[in-house]
């Protein structure tokens, strides 16, 4: 199916373990990101990347991994998931201006 | 620091009423300033962008105004319905000029839209 998808749509782990969510893309678009959603932050930009091989930090980063060895694959890992991880991850890509984001991912660290 | 400056936080309105989303941003080298909508559940959608060249553009019952002197820049949906009730973010984006395609985003708006 063309568009974007991530998973797993749901994930429940537990503090220390490492977690990697998952986004593909078939649109070949160059840039891809990864937000959180948190109620009263909106949304924030964890890390973004202009094309394969290169990504640059957001606006929170820390505790968060990123890679991008191939297009459509933008994967994000979270090395030592904290209860502060807790959220709603959502992954984008864009042509031009405009974002196209994935369903999301709810993770819970418990 | 937050770039733009989203409200009201939440809106409720009548079917058929015409609610108002406010934003403002700060750095005026920003050239395009979007609106996504967002339904529980799913991702933040595109929903209608404007550049600085005009000062508002309309499509369907969405109307963004635009106001360049003021930095100023609103959502209007006209004869609103139940299925409008969602959350809308603004943005702003150096548009083509800027190297990251990154978005800066409002807080969001949750809208009800009651029937």
């Amino acid at each position: 199916d063309a568009g974007i998808t991530q998973s797993p749509r749901y994930k429940i782990t537990e503090t220390g373990r490492q977690v990697t969510l998952m986004c593909h893309q078939t649109w070949s678009h160059s840039y891809m990101f990864w937000y959180r959603q948190d109620l009263g932050h909106g949304l924030r930009l964890i890390y973004y990347s202009a094309a394969a091989d290169i990504t640059d930090k957001g606006e929170v980063p820390d505790g968060y991994v990123v890679s991008r060895s191939k297009t459509e694959n933008f994967p994000l890992t979270l090395e030592s998931a904290t209860r502060s991880q807790t959220s709603v991850y959502f992954c984008a890509s864009s042509s031009y201006n405009e974002q196209f984001f994935g369903p999301g991912t709810r993770l819970t660290v418990l | 620091q937050q770039q733009v400056k989203q409200s009201p936080q939440s809106l409720i309105v009548q079917k058929g009423g015409i609610p108002i989303i406010n934003c403002a941003y700060e750095n005026t080298a920003f050239d395009y300033f979007p609106w996504y909508q967002q339904f529980p559940g799913k991702g933040p959608a595109l929903l209608i962008a404007i550049r600085p060249d005009v000062s508002e553009k309309k499509e369907g019952r969405f109307t963004i105004s635009f106001n360049k002197s003021a930095k100023q820049f609103s959502l209007h949906i006209m004869d609103s319905q139940p299925g409008d009730s969602a959350t809308y973010f603004c943005a702003a984006s150096l548009g083509n000029a800027g190297n990251n395609r990154k978005l800066i985003w409002g807080l969001g708006t949750s809208l009800a839209v009651n029937p």
